[in-house]
């Protein structure tokens, strides 16, 4: 079946615009979480959804970033006013987890991830 | 709160050697514990993972990995490695109980030459 899929797979742009980066998840996963991987570094965790409903957002650096997840399945990365510092590869991950449940299916199944860079 | 350290930042092998990669960790809860690795240009894809048992965890191409909770440990091992194994290499960890997401370490660039 079809894996995590991530568009666009590159996106430019000049300090202070907007951008949106798009995660379609596996079909069926309840749970999506975006990460952040800056050159040299691992992952680092952003925001988690069970659902529609944000689970865990303590990973956002700042209010200039906002995801959303209105029907529960595609979700979208917000970024306003962009700075150069968040030039990075932005990383989407479903999984099948559910909501109070057990955490033995808790593998996140990754997408190839979205390269941002802001010039 | 919990981190990931992962000592080598690169590790290079000659085909068929025998690898170790080292993580530690640091956690005020009890934890899962992660192997991802990433390919060039590829996703991240699961390695193998400790939730509870056997300390001894086996996983996909070969790849093994021992839980010690007394050093707060989680080393990756392979006995004979191949040119396909460079990659690099991703130690995890998520809290018991709490939220699902995932904490990395830096990583750990395996190149395995002939």
């Amino acid at each position: 079946g079809a894996g995590v899929s991530q568009t666009p797979s590159n996106k430019v742009t000049e300090k202070g615009k907007y951008v949106e980066l798009r995660c379609d998840p596996i079909s069926g996963h309840t749970a999506l979480y975006w990460y952040r991987q800056s050159l040299g570094q691992g992952p680092e965790f952003l925001i988690y959804f069970q659902g529609t409903g944000a689970a865990d957002d303590s990973g956002l650096p700042n209010d200039r970033f906002f995801a959303v997840r209105p029907e529960g399945s595609v979700s979208t990365l917000k970024i306003q006013r962009t700075e150069r510092g968040d030039s990075a590869v932005y990383l989407c991950a479903s999984s099948l987890t559910l909501a109070g449940g057990p955490t033995s299916n808790n593998e996140q199944f990754f997408g190839p991830g979205t390269r941002l860079t802001v010039l | 709160a919990q981190s990931v350290t992962q000592l080598d930042s690169q590790v290079p092998v000659f085909e068929e050697a025998p690898v170790e990669l080292r993580c530690n960790y640091s956690s005020s809860v009890s934890v899962y514990l992660f192997w991802y690795v990433q390919y060039p240009n590829q996703g991240l894809q699961l390695l193998l993972k400790y939730l509870s048992g056997s300390t001894l965890v086996k996983g996909i191409n070969g790849f093994e990995a021992e839980f010690n909770k007394s050093q707060t440990s989680f080393h990756l091992r392979k006995p004979s490695v191949h040119i396909s194994d460079t990659a690099e290499y991703f130690c995890a960890v998520s809290s018991q109980g709490g939220s699902e997401k995932l904490v990395f370490g830096k990583g750990t660039k395996l190149t395995v030459n002939p």
